[in-house]
């Protein structure tokens, strides 16, 4: 069964880079069916899709994030990771890694791949 | 951009009751909706695709109808275990949006 579980520094700086990464069991992100991505949740603004990749590099964006977002996979390491820069009080979110997945039934665009599984989240707080 | 308006955002259900959740969305999305459980400290489960199929595994309590843009989520029968925050996501037009979500409590 597939398990994602997400890891980094709970408390950025405001200015700074917030980084988290995802680390995959039970299955493998060099996989031509799925897309990786994250999403983030906060009191203000409710749940939030934030980015999301393939194994090898293609990604996307929320352009409400303007291009703060960086979303990449390491195959070698099973995991993909998030980087969010010029961090402010308004990033700061519960921030969960996702697999994302075409439909069943119809060929997908993979910008409107969604998501089958999710991890716990992590809560990042922006403060100095 | 599509907006997602959920209702209600908090309601409390008796064990047996059956429960209806609202999902409108701004613009037609056709069937492009899913819905999700989400319980403190845990991953989130999906639950419908494409608005009215029951994900494999999911008790047959739960299922999903509409089109376009008024959708529901409908928990026949509701138990205790299902006492969780529920929340909608199109994925019919880019970015993915989602609704502001469901708080069920059970008494």
């Amino acid at each position: 069964q597939l398990q994602l579980q997400e890891s980094g520094p709970g408390l950025v700086k405001p200015s700074e880079t917030l980084s988290l990464t995802c680390s995959v069991s039970g299955g493998s992100i060099r996989n031509n069916n799925y897309y990786w991505g994250w999403i983030r949740q906060s009191p203000g603004k409710g749940l939030e899709w934030v980015g999301s990749t393939f194994y090898s590099g293609s990604s996307f964006h929320n352009p409400s994030l303007k291009s703060r977002v960086t979303v990449s996979g390491d195959t070698s390491k099973n995991q993909f990771s998030l980087k969010l820069s010029s961090v402010t009080a308004a990033d700061t979110a519960v921030y969960y890694c996702v697999r994302l997945k075409g439909s069943d039934n119809y060929t997908k665009i993979p910008s409107l791949y969604y998501m089958d599984v999710w991890g716990k989240g992590t809560t990042v707080t922006v403060s100095s | 951009e599509t907006t997602l308006t959920q209702s209600p955002a908090f309601m409390s259900a008796t064990p047996g009751d059956k429960v209806i959740i609202s999902c409108k969305a701004s613009q037609d999305i056709d069937d492009d909706l899913n819905w999700y459980q989400q319980k403190p400290g845990e991953a989130a489960i999906f639950i419908i695709q494409e608005a009215t199929t029951l994900v494999p595994g999911v008790p047959p309590r739960f299922s999903g109808s509409g089109s376009g843009t008024d959708f529901t989520l409908t928990i026949a029968d509701i138990e205790s275990d299902d006492a969780a925050y529920y929340f909608c996501l199109q994925h019919d037009n880019f970015p993915l949006t989602f609704g502001g979500g469901t708080n069920v409590e059970i008494k």
